[in-house]
């Protein structure tokens, strides 16, 4: 079975801290994907990786950078957190192909006071 | 460019009925459709895909979806609800025109009452 882990279900940062939400995925999949998920917005496309080092800004990227030094591990940063990042955190990976099914790790629940 | 619509925030069923969430799309050339199920306090889960080929999709869990290019619909259906199928449930499209986006709906939260 495909595993995607997330570092933290839930987390409590301030305004201003810088956040690392990390991903890890275990099945050689070449694409990753950060998401964030709010209510009636449906879920959103922050960033995405297609190989080590690579990285296309997806919808809102603003205010979050990535990082994927390793092909199973995708770092999503928020430099400077701010009460409008509180969110459903979810990231997920698949392998290279138009139609192949995303997998999903648990996500990561982030309130920023 | 691609967009997703679910037209219900909410689907109510009784347990052992039929139930149907809506789907509708649009892209720019053929779609990839696919639906997603969220559990409470989980990540997504996939159920069904269309690519090609045969109009009905069959899936996990007993649920099944209907592609209809005329009316750009793909709906999830199921001939009997249960209780434990209330969840968040996601249609998402992505087109084969070489984009890396796969684009999701709101959400159709579905309730089964026993």
């Amino acid at each position: 079975d495909v595993k995607v882990t997330q570092s933290s279900r839930y987390l409590v940062k301030r305004t201003g801290e810088k956040v690392f939400l990390e991903c890890v995925q275990d099945m050689d999949h070449e694409n990753m994907f950060w998401y964030r998920q709010d209510p009636g917005l449906g879920l959103r496309l922050i960033y995405f990786s297609y190989d080590v080092k690579m990285k296309e800004k997806g919808d809102i990227p603003e205010g979050y950078s990535v990082s994927r030094e390793k092909k199973e591990r995708f770092s999503l940063i928020l430099e400077s957190a701010s009460t409008n990042q509180t969110s459903m955190y979810l990231c997920a990976s698949n392998m290279a192909g138009e139609a192949e099914t995303q997998y999903f790790g648990p996500g990561t629940r982030l309130l920023v006071l | 460019a691609q967009s997703v619509a679910q037209p219900e925030d909410q689907v109510n069923v009784a347990e052992g009925n039929p139930l149907t969430v809506k789907c509708t799309y649009s892209v720019s050339g053929n779609p990839y459709l696919f639906w997603y199920v969220q559990y409470p306090n989980r990540g997504l889960q996939f159920l069904l895909k269309y690519i090609t080929g045969d109009n009905l999709v069959k899936g996990s869990y007993g649920f099944e979806a209907e592609f209809n290019k005329s009316q750009t619909s793909f709906h999830l259906k199921k001939p009997s609800a249960l209780v434990s199928d209330s969840a968040l449930y996601f249609c998402a499209v992505r087109d084969d025109t070489g984009g890396f986006k796969t684009i999701f709906g709101a959400g159709t939260r579905l309730f089964v009452k026993a």
